[in-house]
């Protein structure tokens, strides 16, 4: 089964309005997570790392203001699109790593396809 | 130069064939290595991390060349299943992962 939700799978808004992305890790802490945006036939691009209890760190060119995160909580980062536009349209994916000090492995939830109309 | 660079295909394989392809990264600090596969407008899964050593699973064989900084895939014994984009991920540092732009691959009959 999954061990990282995301919610919801699909929205559409529009202009202007500002959705909430959700991301848990069911069965493990996750004092990290990513985010990811994917545009049609183009790789994942990280937009932002997640710190639980700290700000997240931005890549360059995401603007943090219109992007907000918060991880709150071990187990759950939300990401809030705001004022959202037709560009902001995509697949947002959060990851979160699990690292048992032998084996690495990212998780992934099954990505937000974002409608902005 | 992009961090990590992969053909992006499609690589056209007749069902039963073998296909392999490489992926290249630029960070010589990289730290670990793994082949994602996406299926359409689905989240990505992996298919296996790459060990220094080479590994195998099942009919699949991933390598590493950290002197030339690239890791492969050979996919044996294809099937209509394998169809679907392999992403070379790549872990420098701070569980940061970096994505290649993926290989799309297409088993026909």
């Amino acid at each position: 089964g999954a061990v990282v939700s995301q919610h919801p799978s699909w929205v559409i808004c529009k202009s202007g309005t500002s959705v909430k992305i959700e991301c848990r890790s069911l069965d493990f802490q996750a004092t990290t997570m990513f985010w990811y945006r994917q545009f049609p036939k183009q790789s994942l691009m990280l937009m932002a790392t997640s710190n639980e209890g700290s700000k997240a760190t931005y890549e360059q060119g995401v603007e943090k203001d219109k992007f907000l995160i918060n991880h709150a909580s071990l187990t759950l980062s939300t990401l809030t699109v705001t004022s959202a536009h037709p560009e902001d349209s995509s697949f947002y994916i959060c990851s979160a790593v699990r690292d048992r000090g032998w084996n690495t492995e990212a998780f992934f939830g099954q990505g937000t396809r974002l409608t902005v109309v | 130069r992009k961090e990590v660079e992969q053909d992006p295909g499609p690589f056209n394989v007749p069902e039963g064939a073998t296909v392999a392809f490489n992926c290249t990264y630029s960070n010589s600090a990289s730290q670990s290595f793994f082949w994602y596969r996406q299926d359409c407008r689905k989240e990505p899964k992996l298919l296996m991390s790459v060990y220094s050593s080479g590994n195998e699973d099942g009919r699949f064989t991933a390598q590493l060349n950290r002197a030339s900084q690239y890791i492969s895939l050979l996919i044996r014994d294809s099937k209509l299943s394998d169809s679907a984009t392999y992403l070379c991920v790549v872990n420098a540092a701070g569980n940061k992962l970096t994505f290649g732009g993926g290989t799309r691959v297409l088993v026909k009959p």
